[in-house]
């Protein structure tokens, strides 16, 4: 058990539409990342926020954004859907210690876009 | 060129082998080294993290770094059915933590 849980588990979109997926972390993960996994590739990082903040981006456009809320929860949101989106996205909660500690992936919302 | 080189595989290996996966980078400011675990349907989970070059033991499961050679690999020994999955490197420079580089992920199939 990562203490990570997402919802939903599977959804299905048009293509031009808007989509929110949600994360609960367990108390103590004060940071969320979250991540992009396509068919048979590597998760691909989205961004990162810490205390409610983004704290880092990778290489995905603006219409990519999230929020982070104090009760360790968060929700990542894409508008405009395009074919390509379709997607595992999954979110990892943890606590930076020393530099490095684990970060705990959960099951992941599996994006469809038509 | 990708930073992290995984090979895909797919790698069959019979129970009771040695499983060895590895993955190559390009990046010499990545200095945290993770091996996670991917079943269908399931997000990863971690196996294995290390920071210096050298070897780390886990029971059945042994990541050795070589900052040197920009090379890491993770053996399992052992393997069993349950062992069949996707295995992922991951890597991440000093100042970047949760911000993780994955290689593709190698697909391991154990049969018994």
């Amino acid at each position: 058990e990562t203490g990570v849980t997402q919802s939903p588990t599977h959804l299905i979109k048009t293509r031009g539409q808007q989509v929110t997926l949600r994360c609960s972390s367990q108390s103590g993960h004060n940071t969320v990342s979250w991540y992009q996994q396509a068919l048979g590739q590597g998760p691909q990082f989205i961004f990162q926020y810490y205390r409610e903040e983004e704290n880092g981006r990778g290489n995905f456009p603006p219409r990519f954004s999230g929020l982070q809320f104090p009760n360790y929860s968060s929700e990542l949101n894409v508008n405009a859907l395009e074919l390509d989106d379709s997607a595992l996205y999954l979110c990892a909660g943890g606590t930076p210690q020393d530099g490095i500690s684990p970060l705990h992936f959960g099951n992941g919302t599996r994006l469809t876009v038509t | 060129q990708k930073e992290v080189e995984q090979d895909p595989g797919p790698l069959s290996v019979p129970e009771g082998a040695i499983v060895s996966l590895n993955c190559t980078y390009s990046n010499s400011a990545f200095q945290y080294f993770m091996w996670y675990r991917q079943y269908s349907r399931k997000g990863p989970e971690l196996l294995m993290y290390t920071y210096s070059s050298g070897n780390k033991e886990d029971g059945r499961f042994t990541a050795q770094v070589d900052k040197s050679s920009k090379y890491i690999s993770l053996f399992i020994r052992d393997s069993q059915p349950s062992d069949s999955a996707t295995y992922l490197c991951a890597m991440v420079p000093t100042d970047s933590w949760g911000k993780l580089q994955f290689g593709a992920g190698t697909q391991v199939v154990v049969t018994p």
